[in-house]
């Protein structure tokens, strides 16, 4: 049974810098198998896609984000981290960490959620 | 950024009834499209992938069809737990994106 858990901080000043982990079991963080995403979702903006880490530590992001986010993998511990930095009150969510799942050239698709970790943004 | 728009935005329906949610993407997206539930508190849970393919566990009164710009989802009997709130997502190119989300009421 594949199961994620969101871990951080549930708040941060403004200016500084957001920080979750994901913890992963049932599923393996060096398979190339799935990408690893975090999605965060507010009342203002709805579901946002952030971004990805991929087995090898490639990652991709929204460019909405700018170069606020880092996002890498620490396959020792079967674990994916988020760093937001230069956070407002507009960052302010539930972040969710997911695995997605690919059938290449034809479907892609976040099938393993975590329960999601509230971040309030305030000083 | 692909745009993802849903209607209706919020839709009240009885147990029995059969309710369909259209998506609509802003560019041609093929068969990338996926719907979640999302229910209060709760992470959202996929229910269809490539715009018609039903995810494991997931029961067969939920249905989905399109390709290219156009999609829906369909339930065919509406029981009491699926009065939740439902999202498409296009997955063709990143930056991945969501609709705005479909609300499903209780009548």
């Amino acid at each position: 049974q594949v199961q994620l858990q969101e871990s951080g901080p549930g708040l941060v000043r403004p200016s500084e810098t957001l920080s979750l982990t994901c913890s992963v079991s049932g599923a393996s963080l060096n398979s190339d198998k799935y990408y690893w995403s975090w999605i965060r979702q507010s009342p203002g903006k709805g579901l946002e896609w952030i971004g990805y880490v991929y087995y090898n530590g490639n990652s991709n992001h929204n460019p909405s984000l700018r170069s606020r986010v880092i996002i890498s993998r620490d396959t020792s511990k079967n674990q994916f981290s988020l760093m937001l930095s230069s956070v407002t009150a507009a960052d302010t969510a539930v972040y969710y960490c997911a695995r997605e799942s690919r059938v290449v050239g034809r479907a892609y698709y976040f099938d393993y959620w975590g329960q999601g970790a509230l971040v309030a943004v305030s000083s | 950024d692909i745009q993802m728009t849903q209607s209706p935005s919020s839709l009240s329906a009885s147990v029995g009834d059969r309710v369909i949610i259209t998506c609509r993407a802003s560019q041609n997206i093929r068969s990338y499209l996926d719907w979640y539930q999302q229910k209060p508190g709760q992470a959202p849970k996929l229910l269809i992938y490539a715009a018609s393919t039903l995810q494991s566990g997931v029961p067969s009164r939920f249905s989905g069809s399109g390709s290219g710009t156009d999609f829906t989802l369909t339930i065919s009997s509406l029981q009491p737990e699926d009065f939740a709130t439902y999202y498409c997502q296009q997955s063709f190119s990143t930056p991945y994106t969501f609709g705005q989300g479909t609300k499903l009421e209780i009548k």
